[in-house]
């Protein structure tokens, strides 16, 4: 167990719709890392919050944003949702901003 | 901007035999992290071994070792005594050490080597 959590496990929804993963990131970090594992791109980096800001951003979709709030906790909300953003996301935390990442357990998306 | 290559899509590998999995990558930093990460069929990522470039000594985890040739930008990982758990994706990924104005600290990975173990 690397301390880091997300949920919910798995989640199956429909095309266009909205969705939102939570992530609570281990005791005492505060940088946030969200990653999209899909078997078309692998495992792609989406979006760092460090201490409730915004630090870096991968290959984020539009419709997709994130945010991190006071408590540490992050939230990735997904849009408009395609079949093709059917996954598996993963949270990831450290201490600071270069630090050793722990992953969460991953959240499963299906878009039917 | 860095790449990380996995040229082996899949590997076997009998039991308490030993495997190689490879992993080349591209940087024009000198100051970064290498690691190589285990996804089993639970999907969890764990983290089997890391190793930092600017330390010539290969990094070593009890059965899991790296050959790191900075140079070559190679670095590779040697499975010793091959168990049934180590049946998994490995994935090889990169991550810049300092600010290095444009890298960031998230990680980049290779597309995965598959790897199974037969009893």
């Amino acid at each position: 167990d690397s301390g880091v959590t997300q949920t919910p496990k798995h989640l199956i929804t429909a095309t266009g719709q909205r969705v939102t993963l939570r992530c609570s990131p281990r005791s005492g970090d505060l940088s946030v890392y969200w990653y999209q594992q899909s078997l078309d791109q692998g495992l792609q980096f989406l979006i760092q919050y460090y201490n409730g800001e915004e630090r870096a951003k991968g290959n984020i979709l539009e419709r997709f944003s994130a945010q991190q709030f006071p408590d540490l906790h992050s939230e990735l909300n997904l849009s408009s949702l395609e079949l093709g953003d059917s996954a598996l996301y993963f949270c990831a935390s450290s201490v600071g901003l270069y630090d050793e990442q722990y992953f969460g357990p991953g959240t499963r998306l299906t878009v039917t | 901007a860095q790449t990380v290559t996995q040229s082996q899509p899949e590997m076997s590998v009998q039991e308490a035999e030993t495997v190689t999995l490879s992993c080349t990558y591209d940087t024009s930093e000198s100051d970064y992290y290498l690691f190589w990460y285990k996804q089993p069929p639970s999907r969890q990522m764990i983290l089997v071994i890391r190793q930092e470039a600017y330390k010539q000594q290969n990094a070593t985890e009890n059965r899991f070792s790296v050959n790191f040739q900075k140079a070559a930008k190679s670095f590779s990982l040697k499975i010793s005594d091959s168990q049934l758990g180590d049946a998994a994706m490995y994935f090889c990924a990169y991550r810049s050490a300092i600010y290095y104005g444009g890298s960031q600290g998230n990680l980049i990975f290779g597309k995965g080597t598959k790897l199974s173990v037969k009893p």
